[in-house]
């Protein structure tokens, strides 16, 4: 089993839908990101998570530490949200970062 | 003005053959990583460089070899490819090597072995 698991894998919405993405994680962690991987390939950064919650634009993202989850939320989604979307992980006492499988998220006009 | 550049974009090659990946970025950052992407498109760190320092080194065959030169500079030489190592490499980097710092990916590197 995975340390970070994400739901769902694959989700379609209708443009200006709000979205939500799940990222639950099985260990300690000392930080959490979120990850865009564009249809061309190319990955951006989108948040790095301790606690709490970070918003950006359309997007929002939260940790729930004790719950050991957190969320990516896309407010008035738009078919150039259209990416996959990856959540990983730092794990306690390792500076190296897991990955969870990402969802693939389909806007439709 | 690219941040984290690659080279090749694309590289088919035959199975044996020996290739090289390389590196660069301008952000002026510390530590440098390499990460391969699998057919599922999974990502897994491979190997982390801090001020030229290996500092993870995954488990990985040694026909995997990083090599950097300086700061700005990490390269992935690879022996004796086989069909399995056929993924999407990626390099990035980050000011700092902890797990909280930021990470930049480069454009990725398509390795295909026939």
């Amino acid at each position: 089993k995975n340390e970070v698991e994400q739901s769902p894998q694959n989700l379609t919405a209708q443009e200006g839908e709000f979205i939500t993405i799940n990222c639950s994680y099985s260990v300690g962690i000392s930080a959490l990101h979120w990850l865009q991987q564009h249809p061309g390939g190319g990955i951006v950064s989108l948040f790095m998570l301790s606690s709490g919650k970070k918003k950006h634009g359309r997007l929002i993202a939260t940790i729930n530490i004790q719950e050991k989850h957190s969320s990516l939320h896309i407010t008035a989604s738009h078919p150039r949200d259209s990416a996959v979307y990856i959540c990983a992980v730092g794990l306690g006492g390792s500076e190296k970062l897991v990955f969870g499988k990402g969802t693939k998220l389909t806007v439709n006009p | 003005d690219t941040a984290v550049s690659q080279t090749p974009k694309y590289l088919v090659t035959q199975m044996g053959n020996d290739k090289s990946i390389k590196c660069e970025q301008n952000l002026g950052h510390d530590t440098m990583y390499w990460y391969k992407q699998d057919s599922k498109k999974f990502l897994k760190i491979m190997f982390s460089y801090n001020n030229k320092e290996l500092i993870i080194n995954e488990t990985v065959p040694n026909r995997f070899s990083p090599k950097s030169p300086d700061k700005a500079h990490l390269n992935l030489h690879i022996n004796s490819l086989e069909l399995g190592d056929s993924a999407v490499y990626f390099c990035a980097s980050s000011q700092g090597y902890l797990s909280t710092d930021t990470q930049y990916f480069g454009p990725g590197t398509r390795l295909t072995v026939l």
